[in-house]
C-alpha cells in the first residue's frame, strides 16, 4: 500500500469545524482512501472512505483533492468524544489476497479543548 | 449482535510462558483480522483469514505465534515462550466479504486484550 504523511498532533476548541489533513502523493488509481479513528483505550473505528469524489456521512466528510495526492477528513463540529488518534490509509483494490488488511501509520492525534 | 469481542482483555504473564487469546467476530462476517499495537504506534497486521483458511501471515508473526480459525467462527492467536517484546495491545476486527474499497470494506475492531510479559 502507498504510504500516507499525516501531522503528528492537531488541537480543535470543543463546537468548532476540524479539518486533519493527509498526504499520499503516490496514491494509485485503484487505492481508495481510508480513514479510522482509535478513542482511548479503544480499538480503531471506521470513519469514512472514498476513492475521487468527496463523501459525506453522519460522523464527517471527505474531501478529496482532484489530484488525489491529499485528503482531508472533516469533523464539522468537534465534541469531546471525537478526540482520538486520526488515521488515513490507503487500500488498494487490486493487490489481491493481501490487500485486506489495513496499514496504519502514527496517525494524528487530535486533541479537543473545552 | 454487539460487535467483536475479546478475551480476556488484560493478561498478565511471565516470560516463558505460553498464552492464549480468543476473538468472537460479528456473526455473519467471513473475514477475521489480527493485529498487534505497541505503545505511541498504530496497530500492525499480523494475520487474516478468509471463513476458517488462513489466507496471509506478516513477517511479525514468528514461529512462536499461532493463530486458528477452526469452524469459520470465533478465532484463537497464541504465543508460545512469551518474551518481553511481546508486551503489546493485541486487536482482532472483522469484515464482511467484499472488494477492497467497496461498500463493504469496513473492519470493525475489537477493544483488544493486552499483554503484559514481565
Amino acid at each position: 500500500d502507498a504510504k500516507t504523511t499525516q501531522p503528528n498532533s492537531m488541537e480543535s476548541n470543543e463546537e468548532e469545524p476540524v479539518h486533519l489533513p493527509c498526504n499520499h502523493s503516490t496514491i494509485s488509481g485503484t487505492d481508495y482512501i481510508h480513514w479510522y479513528r482509535q478513542l482511548p483505550s479503544q480499538g480503531p473505528e471506521y470513519v469514512i472512505h472514498g476513492l475521487t469524489s468527496n463523501v459525506n456521512n453522519r460522523m464527517a466528510s471527505l474531501a478529496i483533492a482532484e489530484d488525489r495526492k491529499s485528503s482531508t477528513l472533516i469533523l464539522h463540529r468537534a465534541t469531546l468524544r471525537d478526540a482520538a488518534v486520526y488515521y488515513c490509509i490507503l487500500r488498494d483494490q487490486d493487490s489481491g489476497a493481501g490487500s485486506y488488511q489495513l496499514t496504519f501509520g502514527k496517525g494524528t492525534k487530535l486533541s479537543v479543548i473545552p | 449482535d454487539t460487535g467483536v469481542s475479546q478475551n480476556p482483555r488484560h493478561k498478565i504473564t511471565k516470560r516463558g510462558q505460553n498464552v492464549t487469546f480468543r476473538c468472537d467476530p460479528i456473526s455473519e462476517h467471513n473475514r477475521l483480522y489480527w493485529y498487534r499495537q505497541t505503545l505511541g504506534q498504530g496497530p500492525e497486521f499480523l494475520t487474516y483469514f478468509q471463513n476458517e483458511a488462513q489466507l496471509e501471515k506478516s513477517r511479525l508473526l514468528s514461529d512462536r505465534f499461532s493463530a486458528e480459525r477452526p469452524k469459520g467462527s470465533f478465532s484463537t492467536l497464541e504465543i508460545q515462550r512469551t518474551e518481553q517484546g511481546d508486551s503489546a495491545m493485541y486487536l482482532c476486527a472483522s469484515s464482511k466479504s467484499g472488494l477492497a474499497g467497496g461498500p463493504e470494506d469496513e473492519q470493525f475492531f475489537g477493544p483488544g486484550t493486552r499483554l503484559t510479559v514481565l
